[in-house]
């Protein structure tokens, strides 16, 4: 059966640290792996991961998928208030995307 | 702008009723999604529609229902069967569904509570 866990459920930090959220997954026919940040309302889409070893970073965020160890981090430096919200991993396999259950991040000031 | 829209944002049922969720996209996307999402847990598929007049159950299908009559349209019937109907819906669309891994794009979301 697909599935995508994501660890921790949930994390405190304090503005300035640095953060590591993991995404691990089990699924047939990976096409791709996928970070949305969750702020109220609508995901709103981070990264798309297709090769293993290949970093994606945009700003202060960066992610990168093994695909022999089947997961996937998502690293956030200096983290700023702004950054609290929900981060999903959601995996794209036969026609479909399953998606795990998130990390609830807050940061403190 | 190009997007997901849903409406309305807020819904209340009563016992009994059947609600319907409102979801329309100019992305020229073809496929298009239901997802309910409850607090703690991650996004469940609720029905998911590739083509027009197609579409096909999730994993959390029982007693809801979908309609795929135009590409810009996927409306969501809450239907009395659903028991427990309270929960965050969201509507999503992306080009095609996950042949090539795109992302989906979503709407903000509709809250429906039951009075």
């Amino acid at each position: 059966e697909d599935k995508v866990v994501q660890s921790p459920l949930s994390l405190v930090v304090h503005e300035g640290d640095t953060v590591t959220l993991n995404c691990s997954y089990e699924v047939t026919n990976f096409r791709s792996l996928l970070w949305y940040k969750q702020e109220k309302k609508a995901p709103t889409f981070l990264f798309m991961l297709t090769s293993s070893g290949i970093e994606k970073k945009s700003g202060r965020l960066s992610s990168i998928l093994d695909k022999k160890e089947l997961f996937s981090i998502l690293n956030i430096t200096a983290t700023q208030t702004g950054d609290s919200a929900v981060y999903l991993c959601a995996l794209t396999g036969t026609y479909k995307y399953i998606f795990g259950t998130g990390t609830r991040l807050k940061v403190l000031a | 702008d190009g997007g997901i829209t849903q409406s309305p944002k807020y819904l209340f049922r009563k016992e009994g009723q059947n609600v319907t969720l409102s979801c329309e996209q100019n992305l020229n996307h073809d496929a298009m999604y239901w997802y309910r999402q409850d607090p703690g847990q991650g996004l469940r598929l609720i029905y998911y529609s590739q083509i027009v007049n197609d579409f096909q159950k999730g994993d959390i299908a029982e007693g809801y229902s979908v309609s795929r009559e135009k590409k810009e349209s996927f409306p969501l019937t809450v239907t009395s069967a659903q028991k427990n109907p309270t929960a965050f819906y969201l509507c999503a669309s992306s080009i095609e569904v996950g042949r090539h891994g795109q992302p989906q794009h979503f709407g903000d979301g509709t809250r429906l509570s039951i009075l």
